[in-house]
């Protein structure tokens, strides 16, 4: 597609619950990133997929957060017994290898824990 | 490893007055430099970046930043503020090939009338 998208834009969620966001990034682009921002925050880097390589799952903060992309196609960040402290807007961003070394960012889910 | 600081949460200027956002990296390796704007309730938004070619990069909107290397900086400037350009703007550096970007916390653009 032209952009990266990412759905649902918006969710709520009982604290507990697992919930599933997902990223479809720019077509051809070999790389995706998750990133967290917290309100008031920066970004926070999750994890990183590179083609076939084994991801960079350095900056997930902990066990109940994975990811997963299969190939170059669409990824999916699972977060496991949701608290209210994963409440923030999950960006996701694709690049391509070599080339102007752009990231392009989708627009966010905004996840809430109640 | 790769660290942005970007000085001053909340910048205020008047229309029409100089924009100067304060970006200091630190990097173990030659870095590249990103400039991002978010526009509420929107994701990021790339403003110009720096990849070790001219030191003057020059961007979208008016907006420009310099590397100075022996300062470890990249400031980002506008001579002219519009009201549009009211935002939310990070700075992030990549070190090593194919890494994550590192963001800085932020730093909010008011302009005022």
């Amino acid at each position: 597609g032209a952009g990266v998208s990412q759905s649902p834009s918006n969710k709520v969620t009982e604290k507990g619950k697992d919930v599933e966001l997902r990223c479809d990034p720019i077509s051809g682009h070999t790389a995706l990133y998750w990133y967290r921002q917290r309100l008031g925050q920066g970004l926070e880097f999750l994890i990183y997929f590179q083609g076939n390589s084994a991801p960079d799952k350095s900056g997930l903060p902990s066990d109940r957060f994975s990811a997963e992309r299969t190939g170059e196609s669409v990824s999916t960040l699972t977060i496991q017994r949701t608290q209210q402290e994963d409440s923030a807007v999950y960006l996701c961003a694709s690049r391509a290898t070599g080339g102007d070394y752009g990231y392009t960012f989708g627009s966010g889910t905004r996840l809430t824990v109640v | 490893a790769q660290s942005v600081t970007q000085l001053g949460s909340h910048v205020s200027v008047s229309e029409g007055a100089l924009v100067l956002l304060r970006c200091n990296y630190s990097s173990s390796v030659p870095p590249y430099l990103f400039w991002y704007v978010q526009y509420p309730n929107q994701g990021l938004q790339l403003l110009l970046k720096y990849t070790s070619a001219a030191t003057l990069v020059k961007g979208i909107n008016g907006f420009e930043a310099e590397f100075k290397k022996s300062e470890t900086s990249f400031h980002l400037t506008k001579p002219s503020a519009h009201m549009s350009d009211a935002a939310e703007y990070f700075c992030a550096v990549r070190g090593v090939a194919g890494t994550a970007l590192i963001f800085g916390k932020g730093t909010t653009l008011s302009v005022s009338s």
